[in-house]
């Protein structure tokens, strides 16, 4: 079955501090992947996704991920974190098999110290 | 504005007691679903509808009906709503199910007692 590990629950950095947020999955066939960010008391919103080409996909607010086939990961980075990234980070992957279900990581909390 | 709307957005009810919750969009996705939310465990697919009386079970479809009468409606339904229900849930709505965004509305917690 595919699955989506997010190993990181809870991530605790300082402003202006690097970010980097793990996620691997177990589908050996093609996928979609996606990261989607909840901010405090706000509904789910896409970061960015990668379908295809460049694996260093860039998103929105200074966030991007890279795709690595061989390792099955596709892990969220960010050079500089503000006390505005204060938010819960879900990965997740479509695999082409089954077009119509996007599984979800178990997300990973990240809290920002000013 | 493009938009999924749920309704309620909290809810408080009893074991047994029938509730819907609506969740409606006006970008004429075809593809709508709904998510639970709940601690250590993300996001799990409850139901998806490709399209107008298309809908298939997710990964935790166990008490809970949905209808998809209308392109722009998806409602979820707790015939018999029991405690291991309290969550928070998510509609979510795209026009490619594979390869689009998806589109999710606010949340409707809900406890049930």
């Amino acid at each position: 079955a595919q699955s989506v590990s997010q190993h990181n629950h809870h991530v605790i950095l300082s402003e202006a501090a690097s970010l980097e947020l793990g996620c691997n999955y177990s589908y050996g066939g093609t996928v979609n992947l996606f990261w989607y960010v909840q901010y405090p008391g706000q509904h789910l919103q896409l970061l960015l996704k990668y379908f295809s080409g460049d694996p260093l996909v860039k998103g929105i607010k200074g966030f991007e991920a890279e795709f690595i086939k061989s390792k099955f990961s596709f892990n969220l980075r960010k050079p500089s974190v503000q006390w505005s990234d204060t938010a819960e980070y879900f990965c997740a992957v479509n695999a082409y098999s089954s077009a119509s279900k996007i599984i979800f990581g178990s997300g990973t909390r990240l809290s920002i110290r000013p | 504005e493009a938009q999924v709307t749920q309704n309620p957005r909290y809810l408080i009810t009893v074991t047994g007691k029938k509730l819907t919750v609506t969740c409606s969009q006006n970008m004429n996705h075809e593809y709508m679903s709904w998510y639970r939310q709940d601690p250590g465990l993300g996001l799990r697919q409850i139901y998806y509808s490709m399209n107008v009386e298309v809908t298939d079970k997710g990964d935790v479809p166990e008490g809970y009906k949905v209808s998809r009468k209308e392109k722009r409606n998806f409602p979820l339904i707790l015939e018999s709503p029991s405690p291991n229900q309290t969550s928070l849930y998510f509609c979510a709505s795209t026009q490619d199910r594979g390869t689009d965004t998806q589109y999710f509305g606010p949340g409707t917690r809900l406890t049930v007692l």
